[in-house]
């Protein structure tokens, strides 16, 4: 059983087209991280969220924490090709971060 | 600067074979990490260091799997005795300090593939 679950695990849509996908636990987290990972590379961090009911923004992308910090999720407005990819959210269990398996996006032109 | 760099990048293991992944974190680093990614995953988390310290080792899956830090930089992590379930990305990860919100700033991962 993942620690966090992350729904959809594929989505595909048209370029303009807005998305949200979601990042849900159980526990509650100090912290969660967004991330970006494309093909042959590794994870790159989008955005740290440490409050609850925390809402940052990043041209785009909108990211909210859940008030009980147990769940987030990630708003894409007018979603571009360049956003395809695999969207991670990872949660802080003491010092170490644990990962969901991931939301696939891709966007078609 | 450099980023986080990891060799080899891709490795081809017979079954029994011992494999070693070296992982270069960025310099001054004082935590590092180290995932396995298998395909269409997340990265699952393995161990962590910090500098020379192994903080935490309870995702190594068995006792094949090693990971030293000697001199509290680069790092290397060593599965005896490969197994094909062993097969998948490992990820080496760094970040400035020991905090968990730290920013961790990712290698590109060795492939490894077990036949």
């Amino acid at each position: 059983t993942q620690l966090l679950e992350q729904s959809p695990q594929f989505l595909s849509i048209q370029e303009g087209e807005n998305l949200t996908v979601y990042c849900n636990s159980s526990s509650v987290f100090s912290s969660l991280q967004w991330y970006r990972q494309e093909p042959g590379e590794g994870p790159v961090l989008l955005v740290t969220v440490v409050t609850g009911g925390e809402v940052k923004k990043l041209k785009r992308l909108t990211f909210q924490f859940g008030d009980a910090r147990k769940d987030s999720s990630l708003h894409i407005t007018a979603a571009q090709p360049g956003d395809t990819g695999l969207y991670l959210c990872a949660g802080a269990v003491f010092d170490d971060m644990r990962f969901g398996a991931g939301t696939r996006l891709t966007v078609k032109p | 600067g450099a980023g986080v760099s990891q060799s080899p990048r891709y490795k081809v293991a017979k079954r029994g074979q011992d494999v070693a992944l070296r992982c270069d974190p960025i310099s001054g680093h004082v935590s590092l990490f180290w995932y396995q990614q298998a395909l269409g995953q997340g990265p699952e988390f393995l161990t962590y260091f910090q500098n020379e310290a192994q903080l935490d080792k309870s995702g190594l899956p068995s006792d094949r799997f090693f990971a030293e830090r000697p001199e509290g930089s680069v790092s290397t992590l060593k599965i005896q005795r490969t197994q094909q379930e062993d097969s998948a990305v490992y990820l080496c990860a760094s970040s400035l300090g020991s905090s968990s919100t730290d920013t961790q700033y990712f290698g590109p991962g060795t492939r490894l593939t077990v036949l």
